[in-house]
């Protein structure tokens, strides 16, 4: 079966400090790999992408992720937090094979302390 | 990226009542959109796939008479709760993917927050 595990329920990190919120995927095949944020009561704005290429991906807003084959993970990263950054954000994989299956995780909320 | 409206962003309705929530692409002609239910502090749910001039295909377990979608132009998707309950009440958002593989990330709407009293 097809899922993605977001291990973390909650990341608190402090104002200035590098970031991780993980991701592990259990998908057949390639699959395409993306991270969303969501602010309270509002839809799901895209951060990034991976498709193929360099495992390091650079999105919006500093953020970053890192594509591990291996160990079936797409973690991301901002090297230096924001207080603004506090939200919640999903780890979401899409089956090459099936456009209309995008399967989320369960979301990590993010709090950014001054 | 695509732009993505909803209408309305939170509506209050009765038990019984219908509510229909529109999805609007202001950008791009989408023939595929995506409907999503969320509850508090969860995951997003896939409730149904929206095709312009076809029927839906909804996911198991969802009632496609209780949840009534209609795709009728490229721009704009309809979500209908018929007959709504209190247990009806969720964050809907809809979605829609600018392009035509799965290598295109998909575009949200800002949600629409239903409360069935």
């Amino acid at each position: 079966a097809q899922s993605v595990a977001q291990p973390e329920d909650q990341v608190n990190v402090a104002e200035g400090n590098p970031l991780t919120v993980k991701c592990t995927y259990s998908v057949s095949g390639n699959p395409y790999l993306f991270w969303y944020v969501q602010y309270p009561n509002r839809g799901l704005q895209f951060l990034l992408k991976y498709i193929t290429g360099d495992n390091l991906v650079k999105g919006s807003y500093g953020f970053e992720a890192e594509f591990n084959k291996s160990q079936t993970s797409f973690h991301l990263k901002k090297p230096s937090a924001l207080v603004s950054d506090s939200a919640l954000y999903f780890c979401a994989v899409r089956d090459r094979g099936n456009f209309n299956k995008f399967y989320f995780g369960s979301g990590t909320k993010l709090n950014v302390k001054p | 990226g695509a732009v993505v409206s909803q209408h309305p962003s939170r509506v209050i309705c009765k038990s019984g009542t219908s509510v229909k929530i529109e999805c609007r692409s202001l950008d791009f002609q989408a023939t595929t959109m995506f409907w999503y239910r969320q509850f508090p502090k969860q995951s997003l749910m896939l409730m149904a796939t929206s095709n312009e001039g076809s029927k839906a295909t909804y996911e198991q377990g969802v009632e496609k008479d209780k949840f009534l979608i209609n795709h009728a132009s490229l721009t704009l998707s309809t979500l209908t709760v018929t007959s709504a309950h209190p247990e009806d009440s969720s964050f809907y958002i809809c979605s829609l993917t600018p392009g035509p593989t799965a290598a295109y990330e998909q575009y949200f709407g800002p949600g629409t927050r239903l409360t069935v009293t």
